[in-house]
């Protein structure tokens, strides 16, 4: 059976960045079938994909557009684990964020959430 | 981007009740349509991937049908514990993308 398990800090000051943990077990990060993703929700923006990242012969990201040109996912095999990074926060950033596991397009495993606020 | 458009939004519904669930896309995404459902403090738990696979361990009320735009979500017979939210999602192109959830109450 698949687990994910999140960690990082819930609460974040604006302009700083985000990092958050999704250590893996159960599977790979380097599975060849499967795609690592980063997905948050709050009341206003609902279920928001942010990025994934997978490995097929070596490793690929996509992100989404609204947080391009903020976010990086990595994976750390030597943990079988994966991160995200998002760089200036700011309170619209205030969400629920979710590590999730997809095979085929569907999200089959995901963590446990970690609600993060953006406050001083 | 696809968008995923769920009605209604909420609905009230008694045990034993057949309930069903649309969603519809802003375009053709063949059969790459998902269903979860999510209880309050909790991830979203998949039900049918593929328009209409149940996914292992969901009980057999559950049911999905639907390809191309136009998807839907059925309980055959309400249960207690399928007072929850329901998204849609679609696996067709990126970036994956959820409907705005659908809030089945107690009638």
């Amino acid at each position: 059976q698949v687990q994910l398990q999140q960690s990082g800090p819930g609460l974040v000051k604006p302009s700083q960045t985000l990092s958050l943990t999704c250590v893996i077990s159960g599977d790979s990060v380097s599975s060849n079938s499967a795609a690592w993703n980063w997905i948050r929700q709050s009341p206003s923006r609902g279920l928001e994909w942010l990025g994934r990242t997978y490995y097929r012969s070596k490793w690929y990201n996509d992100y989404a557009v609204s947080v391009k040109s903020r976010i990086t996912i990595n994976p750390d095999t030597s943990k079988n684990q994966f991160s995200l990074q998002l760089n200036s926060m700011t309170p619209e950033d205030t969400a629920m964020y979710y590590c999730a596991r997809t095979s085929r397009g569907y999200f089959d495993f995901w963590g446990q959430g970690t609600l993060v606020t953006v406050s001083s | 981007d696809i968008q995923m458009t769920q009605s209604p939004s909420s609905l009230s519904a008694s045990v034993g009740d057949r309930v069903t669930i649309t969603c519809r896309a802003s375009q053709s995404i063949t059969s790459s349509l998902n269903w979860y459902q999510q209880k309050p403090g909790k991830a979203p738990n998949l039900l049918i991937y593929a328009a209409s696979s149940l996914q292992s361990g969901v009980p057999s009320r559950f049911s999905g049908s639907g390809s191309g735009t136009d998807f839907t979500l059925t309980i055959s017979s309400l249960q207690p514990e399928d007072f929850a939210t329901y998204y849609c999602q679609q696996g067709y192109s990126l970036p994956r993308t959820f409907g705005q959830g659908t809030k089945v109450e107690i009638k």
